[in-house]
């Protein structure tokens, strides 16, 4: 068990609308990454978080948007969606630079649905 | 830009036999790659991995080879088992940061008994 854990389950939206999912990382773990999985693909890179700054982006517009909180738990913003952000969406949390041994651990993913 | 190309599937196979998944990377620099393994309705788990040339990744029978000559890193184990039925995913980051990691589109094993 990771203990990453993401919230919602899953979600149902509108082309349109605008959705905030988040994540709650493992304690210790500062770091933390968000993929999108489109299905029957791999997750591709959006942006990473480290000390509540924004540290790498993907190909992503700026609609894409996120937040690290003091306590390192994260959100993702999506505004304007569209019907091809439907996805999963998969937050993975990183210990500190030198104690990660360059692992992520991932959370179980919110399921975005856009009609 | 960086890139993973992983063999197409899926992949079927019986109790006992061996695995081989294909997985060959494109990249600026010298990077590190990983294996991660996705049950059903789960987020990815990370499987093995390796960060220099010539490293051998091991984990629950499943082994893989940092080959920087042919850019490879293929997924190996000598007997499946049911329970290894999985998608599987390889991966690559730079500068060690695992958490830019760039990744295949997955291979689906399915193993009978």
């Amino acid at each position: 068990e990771t203990g990453v854990t993401q919230s919602p389950t899953h979600l149902i939206k509108t082309r349109g609308q605008q959705v905030t999912l988040r994540c709650s990382s493992q304690s210790g773990h500062n770091t933390v990454s968000w993929y999108q999985q489109a299905l029957g693909q791999g997750p591709q890179f959006i942006f990473q978080y480290y000390r509540e700054e924004e540290n790498g982006r993907g190909n992503f517009p700026p609609r894409f948007s996120g937040l690290q909180f003091p306590n390192y738990s994260s959100e993702l913003n999506v505004n304007a969606l569209e019907l091809d952000d439907s996805a999963l969406y998969l937050c993975a949390t990183q210990l500190p630079s030198g104690r990660n041994d360059n692992e992520q651990f991932f959370g179980p993913g919110t399921r975005l649905t856009v009609l | 830009g960086d890139s993973v190309t992983q063999m197409e599937g899926p992949v079927t196979l019986s109790e006992e036999a061996f695995l081989t998944i294909n997985c060959t990377y494109t990249a600026t620099g010298y990077p590190s790659l990983f294996w991660y393994v996705q049950y059903p309705g789960e987020g990815l788990q990370l499987l093995l991995k390796a960060t220099k040339a010539d490293d051998k990744g091991s984990n629950k029978g499943f082994e893989a080879t940092y080959r920087k000559e042919t850019t490879s890193f293929h997924l190996e184990k000598g007997s499946v088992q049911v329970s290894d039925s999985a998608v599987y995913f390889c991966a690559l980051s730079e500068n060690t940061n695992a958490g830019k990691s760039t990744f295949g589109d997955g291979t689906t094993l399915t193993v009978k008994p």
